[in-house]
């Protein structure tokens, strides 16, 4: 089955150590997403690649970067993980911007 | 700026039908969307509405579009104790970019 993959499902990082969370496709969807989402917040786009364009969020922290090496997969860096950086983060696919977005089962971040 | 709304919880007996409502502020919305995401899970795409329907059937899920009044809603019929999750309202706005602004959420609980 088609299916967007997030791996590791669950990350325990330390304070200030870098962090890298991957996610990959099988759909071969043009763009790809990375959102975080807090407890009972609703997912906050961080950044997304229109193909291998890159496109940051006005908000989002120097602290988060993101790779994509090819279509299939794309990665969230964390350079310094902060207490406040402890949150689940999803990816998500689309064909086209503005689209229907189909979601990995995320990862959640645990900071100590 | 673009704003999507919706009540944070609503409580149904198993077999009611439910019904979720969002209200969203930019009337050049293209998709509206529903999401469905589970205790530690993804979001899942339930279904979507272009802007120039009024209604969409899928199986149990009705979703009705008041454009006019800027309102979406979501019926669940017969409701079941695995429907129980967080239903996301979400919007793209056209232009160049179409960026998916997601609703905080509504928590559905079923009561068996």
């Amino acid at each position: 089955d088609a299916m967007v993959i997030q791996n590791p499902r669950y990350q325990v990082t330390q304070f200030g150590k870098p962090v890298t969370l991957s996610c990959s496709q099988t759909l071969n969807h043009n763009v790809m997403y990375w959102y975080q989402q807090k407890s009972s917040q609703a997912p906050k786009l961080l950044f997304h690649y229109y193909d291998k364009d890159f496109n940051n969020e006005a908000d989002t922290p120097d602290n988060f970067q993101s790779r994509r090496p090819n279509t299939s997969f794309c990665f969230l860096d964390i350079r310094s993980p902060g207490l406040g950086d402890a949150a689940m983060y999803l990816c998500a696919t689309s064909r086209g911007q503005g689209r229907e977005q189909y979601f990995g089962p995320g990862t959640r971040l645990t900071v100590t | 700026g673009e704003d999507v709304e919706q009540s944070l919880f609503l409580s149904v007996r198993e077999g009611d039908s439910s019904v979720i409502n969002c209200t969203y502020t930019d009337s050049s919305s293209t998709y509206l969307y529903w999401y469905k995401q589970e205790p530690g899970a993804g979001l899942q795409l339930l279904t979507y509405i272009f802007s120039n329907m009024d209604m969409k059937q899928d199986q149990r899920l009705t979703v009705l579009l008041n454009k006019k009044d800027k309102h979406l809603s979501l019926r669940i019929a017969d409701t079941q104790t695995g429907d129980s999750a967080i239903y996301f309202c979400a919007e793209s706005i056209q232009g160049g970019y179409q960026k998916v602004t997601f609703g905080i959420g509504t928590k559905l609980q079923v009561i068996p």
